[in-house]
């Protein structure tokens, strides 16, 4: 089993929908939670940053974090086709040099 | 403006050639990082850094070599020891080398084999 688990997708949902991307994990240990969003052909670029659990909003996007179920959610109100595209969730402990990564889910918006 | 540069962005191998990666960051970051990105799986840690001539090995470092002799600089060397080298390579640095410090990527090398 491994650490992180994503569902790959593809996720397909049309413009304005709200997108639920999720993932789980089973080392309790995790402190930090990311997600990052990757265009085709690019690196992966930081979006949202939480600390243990509960929530965090920016702009369109909510972070939602269960540690209690050892899940994690990203929230993309609005959807636009522009946030097609893959994210990646990744998770830390609180001293440990190594960020574990989720394979990622590629999402894409019908305009 | 500030970010990570790498390059080539494409890179072919021949059989039992030397490559190397170049990642460039002006960020001012002490850590930094190389991460190979197969399709379908997550990123997976090749090498990293935390300080000019200092690198630890991650999860997948066989087959390939690193060097830190600037602060801003750490290239990625795929040997031919590498057997399956063909994949997307990502450069990251954050300001710290704690898991808890957000890493920040360069645009990758994709590498493929002749």
């Amino acid at each position: 089993q491994k650490e992180v688990e994503q569902d790959p997708g593809p996720l397909s949902v049309p413009e304005g929908a709200i997108v639920s991307l999720n993932c789980t994990y089973s080392n309790s240990a995790f402190q930090y939670f990311m997600w990052y969003r990757q265009y085709s052909r690019k690196g992966p670029e930081l979006l949202m940053y939480t600390y243990s659990s509960g929530n965090k909003e920016d702009g369109r996007f909510t972070a939602q974090v269960d540690k209690s179920s050892k899940y994690i959610s990203l929230f993309i109100r609005d959807s636009q086709p522009s946030d097609s595209a893959t994210y990646l969730c990744a998770m830390a402990m609180d001293s440990n040099y190594q960020l574990i990564w989720g394979a990622g889910t590629k999402l894409i918006i019908k305009p | 403006d500030g970010g990570i540069t790498q390059s080539p962005k494409y890179l072919f191998r021949k059989e039992g050639q030397n490559v190397t990666l170049s990642c460039e960051q002006n960020l001012n970051h002490d850590a930094m990082y190389w991460y190979r990105q197969d399709p379908g799986q997550g990123l997976r840690l090749i090498y990293y850094s935390q300080i000019v001539n200092d690198f630890q090995k991650g999860d997948i470092a066989e087959g390939y070599s690193v060097s830190r002799e600037k602060k801003e600089s750490f290239p990625l060397t795929v040997t031919s020891a590498q057997k399956n080298p063909t994949a997307f390579y990502l450069c990251a640095s954050s300001t710290g080398v704690l898991g808890n410090q957000p890493q920040h990527f360069g645009d990758g090398t994709r590498l493929s084999i002749l």
